[in-house]
């Protein structure tokens, strides 16, 4: 079945550091694939997303590029801010009735 | 103004009790959803609703059963609740469930202890 993998969190980094954080799928059909984040206390919003191979999705400073040869779409930024300690979700759809299969969910921590 | 809320934030519950969850999304989208997500952090989707239609209800116990007066609203309500059904419970809407890009909108969640 379909499956998403996320590196094991807490991640811990030091302001202005570079931030990856792994995600590999395993999926029949061609899927769509996204970052979510979440905030202490909130709902999930969308941080970026990718529809087809090659395809390179980006928002408030974070990246990532759909790879099918390696099956991942792992999450960069270049220079952390506190602002961003959060939980990321790594997720993808492949049918049309919009179930969200996620990954586990990587914590990170970011301090001053 | 919230384009999906959830009421109530907080649900403090016994064992054996039967509750209700509400969802009301002012987006205009076509579909709305339930997410269980449990104390690890783990997201996994239970029902899915389009203009009224069930369209996903994943292996969920008969005890969970949604309710969709208009498309604007999908309520969750939980009969003879268990220790395990403690999680926060998320309602998210999207635009199109057969688009596959369109993005989930997600509410702030229900956090739901029985205890």
């Amino acid at each position: 079945g379909n499956s998403v993998t996320q590196m094991e969190g807490p991640v811990t980094l030091s302001e202005e550091a570079f931030l990856t954080i792994n995600c590999t799928y395993t999926a029949t059909g061609y899927p769509s694939l996204f970052w979510y984040v979440q905030y202490p206390g909130e709902g999930l919003q969308l941080l970026l997303k990718a529809t087809k191979a090659d395809d390179k999705g980006s928002n408030k400073g974070f990246e990532a590029t759909y790879r099918k040869e390696t099956t991942s779409f792992h999450l960069e930024k270049g220079s952390v801010q506190v602002s961003d300690s959060a939980v990321y979700f790594c997720a993808l759809t492949t049918s049309n009735t919009g179930k969200l299969i996620f990954g586990q969910g990587t914590t990170l921590q970011v301090k001053p | 103004d919230t384009a999906v809320s959830q009421t109530p934030k907080y649900l403090v519950t016994q064992m054996g009790n039967d509750k209700s969850i509400k969802c009301e999304q002012n987006l205009g989208h076509d579909t709305m959803y339930w997410y269980k997500q449990d104390s690890k952090k783990f997201l996994k989707i239970m029902f899915s609703y389009n203009n009224k239609e069930l369209i996903i209800n994943e292996t969920v116990p008969n005890r969970f059963s949604p309710k969709s007066p208009d498309k604007a609203h999908l309520n969750l309500h939980i009969n003879s609740l268990e220790l395990g059904d403690s999680a926060v419970y998320f309602c998210a809407s999207s635009q199109d469930q057969a688009v596959r890009s369109y993005e989930q909108y997600f509410g702030p969640g229900t956090r739901l202890t029985v205890t």
